[in-house]
């Protein structure tokens, strides 16, 4: 069983629709990370969220621990934000320290 | 800052050679993580250093993978013996808190 799991795992959209990808974690964890990973293959840490909620630009991320799950939004999307989405989490226990976990990644291709 | 700078970009090799990744973090950063990424098993991390102390090795695939970071300024992933399973894309990306990733070496490993 993977301790984060992502859905959807591929998703096509139209230019300007309302995009929401989910992650869902099995851990207790410290922080969790929006990762965007663009086709040319490098990577940028969207968010890096412990609790509530984030804006940047037309990027949202909740998240809500109780759940153990986060959500990343895309509003008004565009062409460019095709890319895969990877949800991260950091889980810190006394027997294990720091763990990191990742999720297999949203494919997301927006038409235009 | 010109981010985290990792060397070489593509590396291609033979089985049984020894290979030594490159990274740079960012001036300031007290975090350095390498990861790796393939298509099977998507980003995994290997191990990650604070204070140049490493902290978490546990991802590292075996005692072919070796990781130093003598100053604050670099760090290198070593495979020694290099296999073919080894290939894939190697990140490295430092923090202080958010992360930021290198560019990704891609090794090939025949």
């Amino acid at each position: 069983k993977n301790e984060v799991e992502q859905s959807p795992q591929n998703l096509t959209a139209q230019e300007g629709e309302f995009i929401t990808i989910n992650c869902s974690y099995s851990v207790g964890i410290s922080a969790l990370h929006w990762l965007q990973q663009h086709p040319g293959g490098g990577i940028v840490s969207l968010f890096m969220l412990s609790s509530g909620k984030k804006k940047h630009g037309r990027l949202i991320a909740t998240i809500n621990i109780q759940e153990k799950h986060s959500s990343l939004h895309i509003t008004a999307s565009h062409p460019r934000d095709s890319a895969v989405y990877i949800c991260a989490v950091r889980s810190e226990s006394v027997a294990t320290g720091n763990q990191f976990y990742f999720g297999t990644g949203t494919s997301l291709t927006v038409i235009p | 800052d010109a981010g985290v700078i990792q060397s070489p970009r593509h590396e291609v090799t033979e089985m049984g050679q020894e290979v030594t990744l490159r990274c740079k973090p960012i001036s300031g950063h007290d975090y350095l993580f390498w990861y790796r990424q393939t298509m099977m098993r998507g980003l995994e991390l290997l191990i990650y250093f604070n204070n140049n102390v490493p902290i978490d090795d546990s991802g590292m695939p075996e005692d072919r993978f070796s990781a130093k970071m003598p100053n604050a300024s670099f760090s290198t992933l070593k495979i020694q013996p290099s296999e073919p399973r080894d290939s894939a894309v190697y990140f490295c990306a430092s923090s202080n808190r958010e992360q930021f990733f290198g560019p990704g070496t891609r090794l090939t490993v025949l």
